[in-house]
């Protein structure tokens, strides 16, 4: 079964909506969980690494204060992607990883933003 | 700079032949690296990875081949079923610490394809 929950599974909204995506770890904590988004026909591109009770690390180019993380406890990740706009449209994915650095990330089955 | 790249977008197999996916890495820091299958709409799913102290690691019709001097593996899916219909992204973690120690980089994927 899934060790990641992600929800919900799609959004369609207008533009200027702020969309919140919830990323719970089933069954384990996770103190570190990661936001993926893909593009169509893309890779995953790490947008951030979410860390339980401290601020999230963001890659270079992803705009903090437009997906804002907030790592509540040790099994539950949100990204709230503010004042979306058509350019958000997206697929969001977030993983945690396994108890050991040896062990997979497991993926939650991603969220399709659509931006009208 | 694509540091895991897959350089076939796409890949047609006949059922119960082999399937070869090919994956090339440029970041010699990589001691790790992951096979997930990902359907569409879904989040990815963990396949098979390997140690970088390896060469080959097997799980049932799944095999990856690791070539350290190359910076290339590859994932043999033999005998190819039509299920194995999927897209394919290899992904390779750094040697680190902390969080970073999780984090991984993802090729853009192959689709497979396994015709009947």
């Amino acid at each position: 079964g899934a060790v990641v929950s992600q929800h919900p599974s799609w959004v369609i909204c207008k533009s200027g909506t702020s969309v919140k995506i919830e990323c719970r770890s089933l069954d384990f904590q996770a103190t570190t969980m990661f936001w993926y988004r893909q593009f169509p026909k893309q890779s995953l591109m790490l947008m951030a690494t979410s860390n339980e009770g401290s601020k999230a690390t963001y890659e270079q180019g992803v705009e903090k204060d437009k997906f804002l993380i907030n790592h509540a406890s040790l099994t539950l990740s949100t990204l709230t992607v503010t004042s979306a706009h058509p350019e958000d449209s997206s697929f969001y994915i977030c993983s945690a990883p396994g108890h050991h650095s040896n062990q997979p990330q497991h993926f939650g089955d991603g969220t399709r933003l659509s931006i009208l | 700079d694509q540091q895991v790249k897959q350089n076939s977008p796409s890949l047609s197999v006949q059922e119960g032949r082999i399937s070869i996916l090919n994956c090339d890495y440029t970041n010699s820091m990589f001691d790790y690296f992951l096979w997930y299958k990902k359907y569409p709409a879904e989040g990815p799913t963990f396949l098979i990875s390997i140690s970088s102290i390896k060469d080959k690691n097997e799980d049932g019709r799944f095999t990856v081949f690791l070539n350290k001097s190359a910076k290339h593996l590859s994932l043999h899916i033999v005998p190819s079923q039509p299920g194995d219909s999927a897209v394919y992204f290899c992904a390779a973690r750094e040697v680190g610490s902390g969080a970073g120690s999780y984090q991984l980089t993802f090729g853009k994927g192959t689709k497979l394809s396994v015709i009947p």
